[in-house]
């Protein structure tokens, strides 16, 4: 089945520590983004990566990295320097960049909590 | 002012109704448009993308008016799965960082 999957589904992390949430995607996607979403709020864009090897901050990046090694993988961490980390995190891939359409497809999403 | 504004709600409707949402975009450029539709505690998945002056698919119609900057989508004939929140979202022509969302309008049908 093809499809963006994430991991893990529920994550709880200590204050201090760094985490990483996983996102893959088999479909031959070029780009790949990082939203997050609180209670009663629209998406805010993260990172995102329009290829490989390369990636761009979005509106809330700080505390946060990102690595493209690969085109099917797009983990992203939270950082200790996060201060409001607990939140529900959604990755999305579309086609390409540019042009008409390009609608983005989402993971299942990972929910983030710091104790 | 947000780049992309919806009505939260929430809407609550009974079962048959039609129920519509708008949303209002600021920016010009803007070239692309979808609605997208949120259960609770889960992923965002796509409705509908917006083209020209508008569309329909079955029960769900979507218009846009470019000249008043607005978008939006009917919903006739509501079902209790229609209950949801839907987000609506924006791409500026040229924007890598590709699409802006609304906080999205929740949605209630009820029986």
């Amino acid at each position: 089945d093809g499809g963006i999957t994430q991991s893990p589904k529920y994550l709880f992390r200590k204050e201090g520590q760094n985490v990483t949430l996983s996102c893959e995607q088999n479909l031959n996607h070029d780009a790949m983004y990082w939203y997050r979403q609180d209670p009663g709020q629209g998406l805010r864009l993260i990172y995102y990566s329009q290829i490989v090897n390369d990636f761009q901050k979005g509106d809330i990046a700080e505390g946060y990295s990102v690595s493209r090694e690969k085109k099917e993988s797009f983990p992203l961490t939270v950082t200790s320097a996060q201060k409001n980390p607990t939140a529900f995190y959604l990755c999305a891939s579309s086609p390409r960049t540019g042009g008409i359409g390009n609608e983005q497809f989402f993971g299942p999403g990972t929910r983030l909590t710091v104790l | 002012r947000k780049e992309v504004e919806q009505d939260p709600g929430p809407f609550n409707v009974p079962e048959g109704a039609t129920v519509a949402f708008n949303c209002t975009y600021s920016n010009s450029a803007s070239q692309s448009f979808f609605w997208y539709r949120q259960d609770c505690r889960k992923e965002p998945k796509l409705l509908m993308s917006v083209y020209s002056s508008g569309n329909e698919d079955g029960r769900f119609t979507a218009q846009l008016n470019r000249a008043s900057q607005y978008i939006s989508l009917l919903i006739r004939d509501s079902k209790l799965s229609d209950s949801a929140t839907y987000l609506c979202v924006v791409r500026v022509s040229g924007s890598a960082r590709q699409l802006t969302f609304g906080s999205g309008t929740q949605l209630t049908v009820l029986p």
